[in-house]
């Protein structure tokens, strides 16, 4: 199976920083990468799919890059509402697994 | 607009049963594949099985493999997993994501319901 190594696993920051999350893939998975954001008590939602295509209706400050194994989420300008923990998920194979998850937190 | 809802969680014995069902509505549920996805109290996300729109294709997490059996009825536009041989491991939240395939690879999970929890306990 692949695994999926997401860092950091927590994050700190303020309302305006540049924010990136870093997810490694244990082999190749060409830009077969999705991206999620889950609240607490709330389902996840899509954000970016094929490693850098932003779902309809994602505000513009997030952005995904990357191909192969090495994989980023950024967010330009963090909003309060961004304040969530964020899962990368590979697609490329069965099983489809996510990261461990990094969570956004405010400083 | 599309909408899954989860039902049939609940606390259940080790060694129990469950039925869980997701209602679909919204879009043309015999097209899309669709799979489970189960979260632990506090814990991240877990893939659990597959379905292709047809039926024909099934996939399972190991964790899940031999106790667990997901299928769907295109009729009435529902997506069910039958849980058999719980275990406190399987206490969670456990979700329904529609699979939509737009690139080569894997449908990402574009639509999630809004969950149900499984409760395994004595």
């Amino acid at each position: 199976d692949i695994q999926l190594t997401q860092s950091p696993s927590f994050l700190s920051a303020s309302v305006g920083d540049r924010v990136t999350i870093t997810c490694r893939a244990s082999q190749g998975i060409r830009t077969y990468l999705a991206w999620y954001q889950q609240k607490p008590g709330k389902a996840p939602k899509l954000l970016i799919y094929a490693a850098s295509t932003l779902q309809s209706g994602v505000p513009s400050r997030f952005s995904g890059s990357g191909s192969g194994t090495e994989f980023t989420l950024t967010i330009s300008s963090l909003q309060p509402e961004d304040f969530a923990t964020y899962y990368c998920q590979q697609l490329n194979s069965f099983p489809p697994g996510f990261g461990g998850g990094t969570k956004v937190e405010i400083k | 607009e599309v909408q899954l809802v989860e039902s049939g969680g609940g606390l259940v014995q080790p060694g129990g049963s469950l039925r869980l069902s997701c209602a679909a509505s919204g879009f043309t549920f015999s097209s899309y594949e669709m799979n489970w996805v189960r979260q632990a109290p506090g814990k991240g996300l877990e893939w659990v099985s597959f379905i292709s729109g047809s039926g024909n294709n099934i996939k399972y997490a190991d964790s899940v493999k031999g106790r667990f059996t997901i299928s769907r009825d295109n009729v009435k536009n529902s997506l069910y997993l039958q849980m058999d041989s719980l275990r406190a491991e399987d206490t969670a939240v456990y979700y329904c994501a529609r699979g939509w395939v737009v690139t080569p690879g894997l449908g990402s999970f574009d639509f999630w319901g809004q969950g149900t929890l499984v409760t395994v306990s004595s």
